[in-house]
């Protein structure tokens, strides 16, 4: 079966500009979480969504936010984008919330200049 | 503040060689402890580990969970230069302002 999807690969932006990411889910899915990964963070915590509903959280501004749609599909947007907003933001799915693991996709490279 | 530990943080050995990677976290109510290897840019999932003491394993890779030390250890036998990548361990808590907490990996590299 497909894998989890996001697009679009790679992306340069100029600060102040916004930016929206999409994610879609391994089919049956319905939990999908966002990450930023950064060389010297690691896999910073973005935001958790299962049936349309944010459901956790992490400690981003208020610049990040997402949304998911009735076909479990999601998209992040980060708006007026700083240097160091570029990273490598990695969707994950699950089957749903609890204990059953992720699978990521490859990620959207966001460069902002 | 809940936290995932790595260690070390970086390794390189030579192919043939045995490995151990720890982790070690302090999370609120702990559910799971998850191992990812990451060699370009999709982490692609190990095992999960939710009991303490029973082993994982799967060819040259096996890992175990000691909850009473709060930690796991990730080992690889027989190390191929293909195992170079880095090692992501994610623990899953109830903190309620995230789903898993990653630590920032090791990064191993295995010469040939």
């Amino acid at each position: 079966k497909a894998g989890v999807t996001q697009t679009p690969r790679y992306l340069i932006k100029t600060r102040g500009q916004q930016v929206t990411l999409s994610c879609s889910p391994i089919s049956g899915h319905r939990s999908v979480s966002w990450y930023q990964q950064t060389p010297g963070q690691g896999l910073q915590f973005l935001f958790e969504y299962f049936s349309e509903t944010q459901r956790n959280k992490g400690n981003f501004p208020g610049r990040f936010s997402g949304r998911q749609f009735s076909n479990s599909r999601s998209e992040m947007n980060v708006s007026t984008l700083e240097l160091g907003d570029s990273a490598l933001y990695l969707c994950a799915s699950s089957q749903e919330v609890g204990n059953y693991g992720y699978t990521f996709g490859s990620g959207t490279r966001l460069t902002v200049v | 503040e809940d936290k995932v530990v790595q260690s070390p943080l970086s390794l390189v050995v030579h192919e043939g060689d045995t490995v151990t990677l720890n982790c070690s976290y302090e999370v609120t109510n702990f559910r799971s402890l998850l191992w990812y290897k990451q060699e370009k840019k999709a982490p692609t999932f190990l095992f999960m580990l939710t009991s303490s003491g029973i082993e994982k394993k799967s060819g040259r890779l096996s890992s175990i969970l000691d909850k009473k030390e709060l930690s796991s250890i990730l080992n690889i036998t027989a190390t191929q230069t293909g195992d170079s990548a880095i090692y992501l361990c994610a623990v899953e808590g109830t903190s309620g302002t995230y789903k898993y907490i990653f630590g920032t990996g090791t990064r191993l590299k295995v010469l040939a």
